[in-house]
């Protein structure tokens, strides 16, 4: 059974960088399909906010594009994100996701298909 | 971006009744070289994660029990559940993967009456 687990500090600071890893079990992230995040300000709607291979290609929301970075540790079968410049704003449930990719009119596309309980990350001083 | 609007925001539905909930998109999400419509609906009950229920547009995911059924090509979507269950009660959201950024709608708050 697959499932994926958010860690993460819990509390950042405003203007600071927030990260936060998923962890993967009962499959391997090398094998294939995309993994993300996406983020659920509370009380509020759901926020695509980047997407990640196996082998590093990555894609963001052009909304946070310019704060957002992603990785892969597939010897941990972990990947994470980054943050900076958080504000309050970017107070939210993030949930990681196993992302089902398919062709999509600007490229590839993606819906989620496998979720992660999701973490609370609030930004405060 | 394309924008997902979704009607009601809240319904409250009998036992047993039936639920329709609506999606629209600001512009066509039918890939005619596919012949899809790229929509998914999700299910997030109160403190959990969102369940993926259906995917283009009217397949359900496996697993999912056939009272939920999804309509709808070009601009406008429905969401059904023939029979409301209890076990139902939740937040339901559709979203768009047509192009990206991938976009979800408000959500729309089923309730028992």
């Amino acid at each position: 059974q697959v499932q994926l687990l958010e860690s993460g500090p819990g509390l950042v600071k405003p203007s600071e960088t927030l990260s936060l890893t998923c962890t993967v079990s009962g499959y391997s992230i090398s094998s294939g399909y995309y993994w993300g995040w996406i983020r659920q300000p509370p009380g509020k709607g759901l926020e695509w906010i980047g997407s990640i291979f196996h082998t590093g290609t990555s894609y963001f929301n052009p909304s946070l594009k310019s704060r957002v970075t992603m990785s892969v540790d597939t010897s941990k079968n972990q990947f994470s994100v980054r943050l900076s410049s958080v504000t309050a704003a970017d107070t939210a449930v993030y949930y990681c996701a196993r992302l089902v990719a398919v062709a999509g009119t600007s490229g590839w596309s993606w819906y989620f298909d496998l979720w992660g309980r999701g973490t609370l990350l609030t930004v405060s001083s | 971006d394309i924008v997902m609007t979704q009607s009601p925001d809240s319904l409250a539905v009998s036992l047993g009744e039936r639920a329709t909930i609506n999606c629209k998109s600001s512009q066509s999400i039918f890939y005619s070289s596919y012949n899809k419509n790229y929509l998914t609906w999700y299910q997030q009950k109160p403190g959990q994660p969102p369940k993926l229920l259906i995917y283009w547009a009217s397949t359900r995911e496996s697993g999912v029990p056939d009272r939920f059924s999804g309509s709808g090509s070009g601009t406008d979507f429905t969401l059904t559940i023939s029979s409301l269950q209890a076990e139902d009660v939740a937040i339901y959201y559709c979203q768009q993967y047509y192009s990206t950024p991938v976009t979800f709608g408000q959500g729309t708050k089923v309730e028992i009456k």
